[in-house]
């Protein structure tokens, strides 16, 4: 089973770049890492996914070393609306029994 | 109008009582999820469902039970339910070709925070 671990808070200020780490040792060949964004009182929300390497789209970058036993959110000059906690999600259901390995997650509290 | 939608959004009730969640999606998505979330911790699958006819247990289905009326429709049931049941609940649905969870994105509705008494 591929347990996720990430810091349980991190604090930034608008203008900076965050990096949050997952660390996932025990990562099966056919897991994709999805990073996942929460609000309170909301469902998650997809933020990117990767395989392999580096991943980026217009909100995030998503760096996977080859090992691929940790991988890296990067987000871009962050906001107050960045705040939320961030999920890193590592799973498969044939030879996790079910177990969605959500973890966590990472609270990122963004100050002005 | 919201892809993914839960009824109730709110539901308080007492120890023993039978409850329905519902949930009901317009993306077209074969698979739906149960998920249920504890204050500070991160989502734990209940039931996952691959289509009509494949429904599968989850990390924490113990006194859940599912109904997957149809394509666009996933039930969750608490047939007595018990306080540590309180938590938020939630329904996602994705696309995807494999039996690998994470394969493609998941969307999730807005929950539904069940509390009981």
């Amino acid at each position: 089973l591929a347990k996720t671990t990430q810091p349980i808070s991190m604090d930034s200020y608008e203008g900076q770049e965050v990096n949050i780490t997952c660390s996932h040792n025990n990562i099966a060949t056919n897991d994709y890492i999805t990073w996942y964004q929460q609000f309170p009182s909301q469902g998650p929300r997809f933020i990117i996914q990767g395989y392999k390497t580096k991943v980026t789209n217009e909100v995030a970058s998503l760096f996977i070393p080859a090992d691929r036993k940790s991988s890296t959110l990067s987000l871009p000059r962050v906001s107050l609306s960045d705040t939320a906690v961030y999920y890193c999600l590592v799973g498969d259901l044939n030879t996790n029994a079910g177990k969605s390995t959500f973890g966590d997650g990472t609270t990122l509290t963004v100050k002005p | 109008d919201a892809d993914v939608t839960q009824t109730p959004r709110n539901r308080i009730t007492k120890t023993g009582k039978r409850i329905m969640l519902e949930c009901s999606q317009t993306k077209g998505h074969d698979r739906m999820y149960w998920y249920r979330q504890d204050p500070g911790l991160g989502l734990r699958l209940i039931y996952y469902s691959f289509d009509v006819k494949d429904i599968n247990k989850g990390e924490i289905s113990d006194g859940y039970s599912v109904s997957r009326q149809a394509q666009a429709k996933f039930s969750l049931s608490l047939e007595s339910a018990i306080p540590n049941q309180t938590a938020l609940y939630f329904c996602a649905t994705s696309d995807g070709t494999s039996r690998i969870l994470t394969e493609n994105e998941q969307f999730f509705g807005p929950g539904t925070r069940l509390t009981v008494l």
